[in-house]
């Protein structure tokens, strides 16, 4: 099974909404990373987390790392066709290993 | 520009015969990795190196080989392809393995084992 469950695994929204993924690990992470992937390119960082509780931003994209260090969010406001693609969050399972990624989510934008 | 190159992008090569992919990075990172994508799947580590001469095996690593002679180079090695090897690949590159650290990827090799 899946290390790293995310949800939902596809997404289709309106151009202008929010919408929010998900990652959920059983075990608590020492870092989380959020990647985003073109279909068939290299995947693109997005952000990292580190502590419990932590948020960070860039332009409309809002990521959260629960205080267990076990769940994360990422958020998209007002999204648009240029947000499509697919997510993939990754995460460390110790401080030296190696990292580990989820099934990924795919969002598609409808302008 | 800070990058990772993959060659080829493409590739269809038939089952047995050997091949390479090549993974290059120019900033001067000392951890780098392989990993295949597969659909439903995810990312999986093939292989990963922490630094020159110092190599060590992934989640699914049969089938493939790997070299670090150069911190710049991590070629992945498929002595003898099968169908099953069939996947789109990834070498990424990291200041250091996991650890709170940013990590590079190139733009991926499609091979396609027939």
């Amino acid at each position: 099974s899946q290390e790293l469950e995310q949800s939902p695994q596809s997404l289709i929204v309106q151009e202008g909404k929010n919408l929010t993924i998900n990652c959920t690990s059983s075990k608590t992470l020492y870092g989380l990373y959020w990647y985003k992937q073109k279909y068939g390119e290299g995947l693109i960082f997005l952000m990292m987390l580190q502590k419990g509780g932590e948020e960070k931003s860039h332009e409309k994209i809002t990521a959260k790392l629960d205080e267990k260090k076990q769940q994360s969010s990422l958020h998209i406001t007002a999204s648009q066709p240029s947000h499509a693609g697919i997510y993939l969050c990754g995460a460390d399972k110790t401080s030296y290993d190696k990292v580990i990624f989820g099934p990924g989510t795919s969002l598609s934008v409808i302008p | 520009e800070a990058q990772v190159t993959q060659n080829p992008r493409y590739l269809i090569t038939v089952t047995g015969k050997k091949l390479t992919v090549t993974c290059s990075q120019n900033m001067n990172h000392e951890y780098m990795s392989w990993y295949r994508q597969d659909p439903g799947l995810g990312l999986r580590q093939i292989y990963y190196s922490m630094n020159v001469e110092v190599t060590d095996k992934g989640d699914v690593p049969e089938g493939y080989k790997v070299s670090r002679k150069e911190k710049r180079n991590f070629p992945l090695i498929l002595e003898s392809p099968s169908p099953n090897q069939t996947s789109l690949y990834f070498c990424a590159s990291s200041l250091a393995a996991g650890a709170n650290t940013e990590a590079f990827f190139g733009q991926g090799t499609r091979l396609t084992v027939v």
